[in-house]
């Protein structure tokens, strides 16, 4: 079943803000939106931000995420070193009945 | 605070079932839709299937439709995935989740292998 788009990786320097990008179409992230997880090596993934963009009780402000079309953006600023991890999108998708996901980006902080 | 619990993992021969648990506490369980995630060693996430709130309606992705089973007891809190005709490249760790409420567990790892 067809996936979510999402770059392997991205890299952006201490205290400076990165923006993640997750593409799909207007089954899926067009649709009802984009969740957003981080994982970090060896733990089961945190959920950063609901498909309504509203982040989950005790997450960052510095984690916002937003959509526009078919694409799903997660900006996170001020990155500090714990924020060096993988980043997921998923969607539900209207047309396959079923969750997508991306293939995940990995965020090196410089 | 909000718990998922899974259980039931393990060492399994190409062909053989297991049957995973996941124990729900500190959300009202019968008001989420839930769903089972799969991740294989060293790859991205996996949507495995998803059930209802009345356990009436169920959705699985192609490669373990016919082979898995996903159910409810909303009574217990409780989700149970039996895995049948087990292969190679079910190999993975499997978590229990609330995709549109954020709530993971920790994960059960399941080793399919002769």
């Amino acid at each position: 079943q067809a996936g979510l788009t999402q770059p392997p990786s991205v890299s952006q320097g201490l205290r400076q803000t990165a923006t993640l990008t997750c593409t799909g179409n207007s089954n899926n992230v067009g649709y009802e939106g984009a969740a957003w997880l981080q994982q970090h090596q060896g733990h089961p993934p945190k959920t950063l931000s609901c498909r309504d963009n509203n982040r989950p009780s005790g997450i960052s402000e510095r984690f916002s995420a937003s959509r526009s079309g078919n694409t799903a953006f997660l900006t996170i600023t001020g990155l500090q070193p714990e924020d060096e991890a993988v980043y997921y999108c998923s969607a539900w998708d209207s047309s396959l009945s079923g969750w997508v996901f991306g293939g995940g980006t990995k965020l090196t902080v410089l | 605070e909000v718990q998922l619990v899974e259980s039931g993992g393990g060492l399994v021969q190409p062909g053989g079932s297991l049957r995973l648990s996941c124990a729900a506490s500190g959300f009202t369980f019968i008001d989420y839709w839930m769903s089972w995630v799969r991740q294989a060693p060293g790859k991205a996430l996996e949507w495995v299937a998803t059930i209802n709130k009345d356990g009436n309606q169920k959705y699985y992705v192609d490669s373990v439709k016919g082979r898995f089973t996903f159910s409810r007891d909303n009574a217990k809190n409780s989700l149970f995935l039996q895995m049948d005709s087990l292969r190679a490249d079910d190999t993975a760790v499997y978590y229990c989740v609330s995709l549109v409420a954020g709530f993971w567990g920790q994960g059960t790892l399941v080793t399919v292998s002769s």
